[in-house]
């Protein structure tokens, strides 16, 4: 069975500096898909960064970057330049081929953006 | 606009009154599924479908029920509740059951769920 597991349940970092929330994984397979959501207090789950296991190219979407590591099956999101709105439950979720489109979703990461 | 939306989004009841949380698309999308939020578990999937009358379980089945007779709505029916299943709710869709990295999943406001 797969697995999330992220370690981390709460992290704090202050405006305009930058964090790194770690995921790690476990499966058998060797194409899967990687995912971070945010959760802000609003409880709404908003698709963050997504990563293709077959691509060795890291994903960036604006201020947010993941470091992808196959072979440690690490998935650690990378969030530069904090903004207050950025305060959230961060959650990695993992699918794959055989399970249709279901997400597997580590237990999270709580962030809290300070001044 | 395009959404999911779940009614209601907060319900307080108690043990073993029956209730239903509606859920609906309107994306046209193929396959649809239910999570729960507990704390510190993260979302685990409860049922899946991915199309009109073509369901199963996910990881978290027991005490459930749900159906697909229109492709846009997918409710989960809680016939009789008891307390272990308050819990945070989503509804979630996306255009086709294949996973990739580009058929993202759209959620739910989520549902806020207490069994007395």
């Amino acid at each position: 069975a797969q697995t999330v597991t992220q370690s981390q349940p709460e992290m704090s970092v202050q405006e305009a500096e930058t964090v790194t929330l770690s995921c790690t994984y476990d499966t058998s397979e060797s194409n899967y898909y990687l995912f971070w959501y945010k959760q802000p207090p609003s409880r709404q789950m908003i698709l963050v960064i997504r990563q293709e296991a077959y691509k060795q190219q890291n994903a960036t979407e604006n201020r947010f970057s993941v470091n992808f590591q196959k072979a440690a099956k690490s998935f650690s999101l990378k969030i530069s330049d904090s903004q207050l709105g950025d305060t959230a439950m961060y959650f990695c979720a993992f699918t794959n081929t055989g399970t249709a489109s279901k997400l597997t979703f580590g237990t999270g990461t709580r962030l809290q953006v300070t001044l | 606009e395009a959404q999911v939306t779940q009614n209601p989004r907060y319900l307080i009841t108690v043990t073993g009154k029956k209730l239903t949380v509606t859920c609906s698309q309107n994306m046209n999308h193929e396959y649809m599924s239910w999570y729960r939020q507990d704390p510190g578990l993260g979302l685990r999937q409860i049922y899946y479908s991915m199309n009109v009358e073509v369901t199963d379980k996910g990881d978290v089945p027991e005490g459930y029920k749900v159906s697909r007779k229109e492709k846009r709505n997918f409710p989960l029916i809680l016939e009789s509740p008891s307390p272990n299943q308050t819990s945070l709710y989503f509804c979630a869709s996306s255009f086709e059951w294949v996973p990739s990295a580009y058929n993202e999943q759209f959620f739910g406001p989520g549902t806020r769920l207490t069994v007395l």
